[in-house]
């Protein structure tokens, strides 16, 4: 499989807790981008990196929230001291370089449940 | 803010028959936009997309139409089936930008 993919499928953690999720692009892909869905809602932007360089940040990206992608392969998604109110479904996607081609590919999500 | 803007926000129709999802946008500066497929516990899925500079793009039963003028953009999806039945969501962005500016999403589905 060739697709995006992302780590665990599910987390449920206790308040307080912190969790980390991982995504893994399509390989020739240099944008990687993390949304946030929650239930009857479309996906909100929360950061982008192109290649390691994390060019952009949602306001909705609280200092709780770190976000890392080194050597520009992988990303990894932190949540530090869950609160309730971050129970969604975390989406990862990727894209090739914007002069190329804007279709953005998503992950089937890591679904969060802060208990 | 809410940048685009989708209606319904639910819609039942009938096997065979036109299942039609409209968007409206803010931002003149978005200039590509797509629609996705969502299905439960799944990520979003790239069904169609199209830019301004046409004002209608067709993939197999699947159409989007276009009114730069008016800022809207519709999704029509024909010869609805079963299998159809799915959440789906507009969304806009720049060809040069880093963000899909999503809907709030349609959940269609489709009577046998």
């Amino acid at each position: 499989d060739t697709g995006v993919s992302q780590n665990p499928r599910h987390k449920i953690t206790k308040r307080g807790q912190n969790v980390t999720f991982r995504c893994d692009p399509i390989s020739e892909h240099n944008r990687l981008y993390w949304y946030r869905q929650t239930l009857g809602q479309g996906p909100e932007f929360l950061t982008y990196f192109q290649n390691e360089a994390q060019l952009e940040k949602s306001r909705l990206l609280s200092d709780r929230f770190s976000a890392e992608r080194p050597k520009g392969s992988f990303s990894t998604l932190e949540i530090q001291r869950t609160e309730q109110g971050d129970s969604a479904m975390y989406l990862c996607a990727s894209s090739r370089p914007a002069a190329v081609n804007t279709e953005a590919f998503f992950g089937q999500g890591t679904r969060l449940t802060v208990v | 803010q809410q940048q685009v803007k989708q209606s319904p926000q639910s819609l039942i129709v009938q096997k065979g028959g036109i299942s039609i999802i409209n968007c409206a946008y803010e931002n003149t500066a978005f200039d590509y936009f797509p629609w996705y497929q969502q299905f439960p516990g799944k990520g979003p899925a790239l069904l169609i997309a199209i830019r301004p500079d046409v004002s209608e793009k067709k993939e197999g039963r699947f159409t989007i139409s276009f009114n730069k003028s008016a800022k809207q953009f519709s999704l029509h999806i024909m010869d609805s089936q079963p299998g159809d039945s799915a959440t789906y969501f507009c969304a806009a962005s720049k060809t040069s930008g880093s963000r899909l500016t999503f809907g709030e999403g349609t959940q269609l589905t489709v009577n046998p």
